[in-house]
């Protein structure tokens, strides 16, 4: 079956933009993560949806970042007034549960901001 | 919270020789561990869990690692390098109340050289 599916795969916007990345989860897939992997930090965890629980937002770097899911399927990271610090792969990932399940991994946005 | 220390952000071995990848991780209940890779140019993809059954764990690939609960460590290894492990290895930790997010740690980059 299909995988995680994100877009754009690649965005280039000017500092200051605000920039959509939007994230197709593996369908019955309830748990939904975003993280953001820049060299050498590895992935830092940015936010997390479970079913229609209360997003654990305690990763989001700043009040400029932003994320909802609709349905409990899709799901949009908003970065408002971009800055050249945001500039990273921002990957989302999926799982049927929470606890233990492996993560199935998009292939990411890559995001630079000039 | 929970949180992972990978030693070496960059591991470089000849092609046959042994393969270890140091995590070590901070949990202050029992954790789930994961190791993840990254080959170049793809998405992340699990290569091994533990969740409180055997100590010793075997993933894909010939990959297996340890959970030793007195070194709070969780060890990557592999008797014999390939030149197709080449990849960005990801330790991870999660608590099994599944009330915390799947944390990451910063990744080692294994080279193998022929």
């Amino acid at each position: 079956g299909a995988g995680v599916s994100q877009s754009p795969s690649n965005k280039v916007t000017e500092k200051g933009k605000d920039v959509e990345l939007r994230c197709d989860p593996i369908s019955g897939h309830t748990a939904l993560y975003w993280y953001r992997q820049s060299l050498g930090q590895g992935l830092e965890f940015l936010i997390y949806f479970q079913g229609n629980s209360a997003p654990d937002k305690s990763g989001l770097p700043s009040d400029r970042f932003s994320a909802e899911r609709t349905g409990g399927s899709v799901s949009t990271l908003t970065i408002q007034r971009t800055q050249q610090e945001d500039s990273a792969v921002y990957l989302c990932a999926s799982s049927p549960t929470r606890i233990n399940s492996p993560l199935h991994f998009g292939n990411g946005t890559r995001l630079t901001v000039t | 919270a929970q949180s992972v220390t990978q030693l070496g952000s960059h591991v470089s071995v000849s092609e046959g020789a042994l393969v270890l990848l140091r995590c070590n991780y901070s949990s202050s209940v029992p954790p789930y561990l994961f190791w993840y890779v990254q080959y170049p140019n793809q998405g992340l993809q699990l290569l091994l869990k533990y969740t409180s059954a055997a100590t010793l764990v075997k993933g894909i690939n010939g990959f297996e690692a340890e959970f030793k609960k007195s070194e709070t460590s969780f060890h990557l290894t592999k008797p014999s390098a390939h030149m197709s492990d080449a990849a960005e290895y990801f330790c991870a930790v999660s608590e099994n109340s599944g009330n915390t997010p799947l944390v990451f740690g910063k990744g080692t980059r294994l080279s193998v050289i022929a």
